[in-house]
């Protein structure tokens, strides 16, 4: 699977959008970058997925550059409990046993 | 909550003993994962289950962790002669293969095991 460069930590207000990019330079056409999240002591959370095109869900929006060699989670209004480490990782979606590889993720710290 | 349900929570062992956690993933998911998190890091792959077939299983730390998927529902992965460098979390995720969707795995909440 390709690797993902992301950021070690990010500050944001309570109540404004959280941005959060990923770099994944070397991602191939059959890979989908997934975000996941994981609040201290809790095992990850699901975020969103894409191929290609921008993507939204009652929780964040993806958006993926039209080269796809980046990606950004948004999150439109952080709240104290989005704190937490962001993982975004890119994978061959369904191909049996490709597991999930995480790198060390993005901290998100949100503060009132 | 129909989640990816863990068991054990916590394990706290002596040094030398086994030790068994369960894993009880999202009914009708015929994949699951097992994943090892130390501190600071980000999760571990492990080993894979497709039904009940154990499909990877090469990532496994040593000849001293073991997993079974008996009727491709739960999951046990055991330890034996545990060490101290066994601790960690270690968590479950499931999924559904191809046809249903892209394959996102859930996450349980995990088991911490401390060996003293």
């Amino acid at each position: 699977d390709a690797k993902t460069t992301q950021p070690p930590s990010m500050d944001c207000a309570e109540g404004r959008a959280a941005n959060l990019p990923c770099n994944h330079s070397t991602i191939s056409g059959n890979e989908y970058v997934y975000w996941y999240r994981q609040i201290h002591s809790q095992g990850p959370q699901y975020i969103i997925h894409g191929l290609k095109n921008n993507e939204t869900n009652e929780m964040a929006s993806l958006i993926i550059t039209e080269d796809r060699k980046s990606s950004t989670l948004i999150l439109p209004h952080a709240t104290l409990r989005d704190t937490a480490v962001y993982y975004c990782i890119v994978r061959v979606a369904g191909q049996a046993g490709t597991a999930l590889i995480f790198g060390k993720g993005t901290t998100l710290s949100v503060s009132s | 909550d129909t989640g990816v349900s863990q068991n054990p929570r916590h394990k706290i062992t002596k040094r030398g003993q086994n030790v068994t956690f369960r894993c009880d993933p999202i009914s009708e998911h015929n994949r699951l994962y097992w994943y090892r998190q130390t501190l600071g890091q980000g999760p571990e792959f492990l080993t894979y289950f497709q039904n009940e077939a154990q499909l990877e299983k090469s990532r496994l730390l040593s000849d001293r962790f073991s997993a079974e998927r008996p009727k491709g529902s739960f999951s046990t992965l055991e330890i034996q002669r545990t060490e101290q460098g066994d601790s960690a979390m270690y968590l479950c995720a499931s999924s559904l293969s191809p046809g249903f969707g892209t394959d996102t795995q859930y996450f349980g909440p995990g088991t911490r095991l401390t060996v003293l």
